[in-house]
């Protein structure tokens, strides 16, 4: 089974509109974290927003934030006012455990901004 | 403050060749994780090295290889290169808190 899922490919979202892209994980483990990466096309990964399983608050960043709803294991990303920018890959990871230091990594979602 | 470099940008090989690419952290991390991301798809974790020992490998090869210097910059190494191997090769820099920071990848092509 996959660990997460992005079901969403691609996107089109108009300039200053805001803009969700969903993300499920799935594990057993109590303790957890769930990251949110853009990749432009250059190829970096950029780190956008982290949530902890244990976390009461949903996580914020600026423009983003990190809609976490445990119980259906759901960590959807929004960002707020798109900008032509922020057209790339984003990317949904999670790190299993405190003893788990890889990340998991979902297929990620195309969002394009248009003008 | 500089942040995670890896070298070299991009490399072109043949198969059967070995390859090795560089990466160095942030200053003040000490732990380093490889990544290989296939075109279209997501990063698959390759190994973690903290303190120069592989603390974790995930589901690759003993192809793949690696090492980290007592100044903690890392290096990643395969050998017998496939055409499966061409991917964008991802460093991330890990220090005492949960974020990982990417440096910009090397895009190996094996021809």
């Amino acid at each position: 089974a996959q660990k997460i899922t992005q079901t969403q490919p691609g996107m089109f979202v108009q300039e200053k509109e805001a803009v969700t892209l969903d993300c499920t994980y799935d594990t057993s483990d109590q303790s957890y974290g769930l990251f949110w990466y853009k990749q432009p096309s250059s190829g970096e990964m950029i780190f956008l927003i982290y949530q902890g399983s244990y976390d009461e608050q949903n996580a914020t960043e600026g423009r983003y934030s990190l809609n976490f709803q445990k119980a259906r294991k759901s960590a959807n990303l929004v960002i707020s006012a798109s900008q032509l920018g922020d057209s790339a890959m984003y990317f949904c990871a999670m790190r299993e455990s405190d003893s788990n230091y890889q990340l998991i990594w979902g297929a990620g979602t195309k969002l394009i901004i248009k003008p | 403050d500089a942040g995670v470099t890896q070298s070299p940008t991009h490399l072109i090989k043949t198969r059967g060749q070995q390859v090795t690419l560089r990466c160095s952290p942030k200053s003040g991390h000490d732990t380093v994780s490889w990544y290989q991301q296939a075109l279209g798809q997501g990063p698959q974790f390759i190994f973690q090295y903290y303190e120069e020992e592989e603390r974790q490998r995930g589901n690759f090869p003993d192809r793949f290889s690696g090492h980290q210097f007592p100044n903690y910059s890392s290096e990643l190494n395969v050998n017998a290169l496939l055409l499966g191997d061409s991917a964008l090769y991802l460093c991330a820099s890990i220090g005492g808190s949960y974020e990982q920071y990417f440096g910009p990848g090397t895009r190996l092509t094996v021809t």
